[in-house]
């Protein structure tokens, strides 16, 4: 069964900082890995997909990277801002031949980013 | 808006009520998942669908759980008998998958709240 662990589980950090969030999974069989930002209340936004084999990906001031043998991902922000200031979230996709896919979610990372 | 849609945003029932939620995914998308989320834990998967077909069911959708999807188009999740421990969001998402192996981003709508009192 597919594990999500993500650290830290929340960060403070004041504005224009450059961060690190980081994704472990258990499961290396992972066909991609998809990046979420999640506000108080509110469902999940897609920020970035990864596939496995890509070793990183960028829009924008963020940037996904994938280490899949070692099963690993981290989303590195640039130049933080408040209104990045949400819960990110880290889902590997794993892929089974008789059903399709479905994303395993970790507990996310709270961000808050202060003025 | 073309992004995925559900209704209703809230919803509060009574213990022992059933509730059904509806979820309409991005029109050309054939796959739809629900997914279950608890205060301070990430979404859970509960079952999928490609097109109009169930093709996985979580352990976690117990017998008082049903979700269809009679056209390929909407679905709905209903939850009978509903339990304090049911109080949850339930979120969908749809992805397009033009083959088993296709491109396979998932677009989460806003949720449905419920609670159960």
């Amino acid at each position: 069964k597919q594990e999500v662990t993500q650290i830290p589980a929340a960060l403070s950090v004041p504005e224009g900082e450059n961060l690190v969030l980081n994704c472990s999974f258990t499961d290396s069989a992972i066909y991609n890995l998809q990046w979420f930002r999640q506000d108080p209340g509110k469902g999940l936004t897609s920020l970035l997909l990864i596939q496995s084999s890509q070793r990183e990906q960028t829009s924008g001031r963020l940037n996904a990277s994938l280490d899949k043998s070692s099963g690993r991902s981290t989303l590195y922000i640039a130049a933080s801002q408040p209104g990045d200031s949400a819960t990110y979230l880290c889902a590997p996709n794993i892929y089974k031949e008789t059903s399709g896919s479905r994303l395993t979610f970790g507990e996310g990372t709270q961000l808050t980013v202060n003025p | 808006d073309t992004g995925v849609s559900q209704d209703p945003r809230h919803k509060i029932t009574k213990r022992g009520q059933n509730v059904t939620f509806r979820c309409d995914p991005i029109s050309e998308h054939n796959r739809l998942y629900w997914y279950r989320q608890t205060l301070g834990q990430g979404p859970e998967f509960l079952t999928y669908f490609q097109n109009e077909a169930q093709l996985e069911k979580s352990r976690l959708l117990s017998d008082r759980f049903s979700a269809e999807r009679p056209k390929g188009s909407f679905s709905t999740l209903e939850i009978q008998r509903t339990e304090q421990g049911d109080s949850a969001m339930y979120l969908c998402a749809s992805s397009l998958a033009l083959d088993l192996l296709g491109w396979n981003e998932q677009f989460f709508g806003p949720g449905t709240r419920l609670t159960v009192l």
